[in-house]
């Protein structure tokens, strides 16, 4: 257990749709990175926040926002889905923003219909 | 950006034999690269990082080689058992903008046979 919690396991929605996922970093980490995984695509990095900053943004969809909340506890806003965005989605923490490590919470299984 | 090529994408071995997984990466100026074992259905998990300013890192059957000249670090498992069986993906951090996002190689298969 990496101490990294992500709501809800798993998620099936119908196209057009909107969800949210929400994680919880691990306590003491400020930092919140979010990956997408799919089987043609690999782990992609999507977008980062830091003590409620964004702080970087990777290849994330313009339909897909995220933020994070004082607590430090994360939510990815995923909108008009489309089949193509089933896939696992997986919130990771460290530290701080320029920490190295990286730990990984158990992911979100999301299956658009 | 950085582009991380990972080699071979499935692996067999026998039980006890040593297994090794090569990345390649193309931004000299990545300097923290992690390597992650996942299970089917479950999360990466980090099982040894390097950094650049360190050839080498052992932790007990598990070795990580860097070599920043080639851009190419390789993951070493020796003694494998079959609860090694799993995905193992490099990764390499590109430090733009104060960032340590990751960039993944596509992952390798690894099948240990009893």
């Amino acid at each position: 257990d990496s101490g990294v919690t992500q709501t809800p396991k798993h998620l099936i929605t119908a196209t057009g749709q909107r969800v949210t996922l929400r994680c919880s970093p691990r306590s003491g980490d400020l930092s919140v990175y979010w990956y997408q995984q799919s089987l043609d695509q690999g782990l992609q990095f999507l977008i980062q926040y830091y003590n409620g900053e964004e702080r970087a943004k990777g290849n994330i969809l313009e339909r897909f926002s995220a933020q994070q909340f004082p607590d430090l506890h994360s939510e990815l806003n995923l909108s008009s889905l489309e089949l193509g965005d089933s896939a696992l989605y997986f919130c990771a923490s460290s530290p701080s923003g320029v920490a190295y490590e990286q730990y990984f919470g158990p992911g979100t299984r999301l299956t658009v219909t | 950006g950085e582009n991380v090529e990972q080699h071979p994408s499935t692996l067999s071995v026998q039980e006890g034999d040593s297994a090794v997984i090569k990345c390649t990466y193309s931004d000299s100026a990545s300097n923290y690269f992690p390597w992650y074992k996942q299970e089917l259905g479950k999360r990466p998990q980090l099982i040894i990082d390097i950094r650049s300013n360190v050839g080498e890192k052992k932790d007990q059957r598990i070795a990580v080689t860097l070599n920043k000249t080639a851009k190419h670090f390789s993951l070493h498992i020796t003694e494998t058992q079959p609860e090694d069986s799993a995905v193992y993906f490099c990764a390499a951090s590109d430090p733009g903008a104060g960032s340590y996002q990751l960039t993944f190689g596509k992952g390798t298969k690894l099948s240990v046979i009893p």
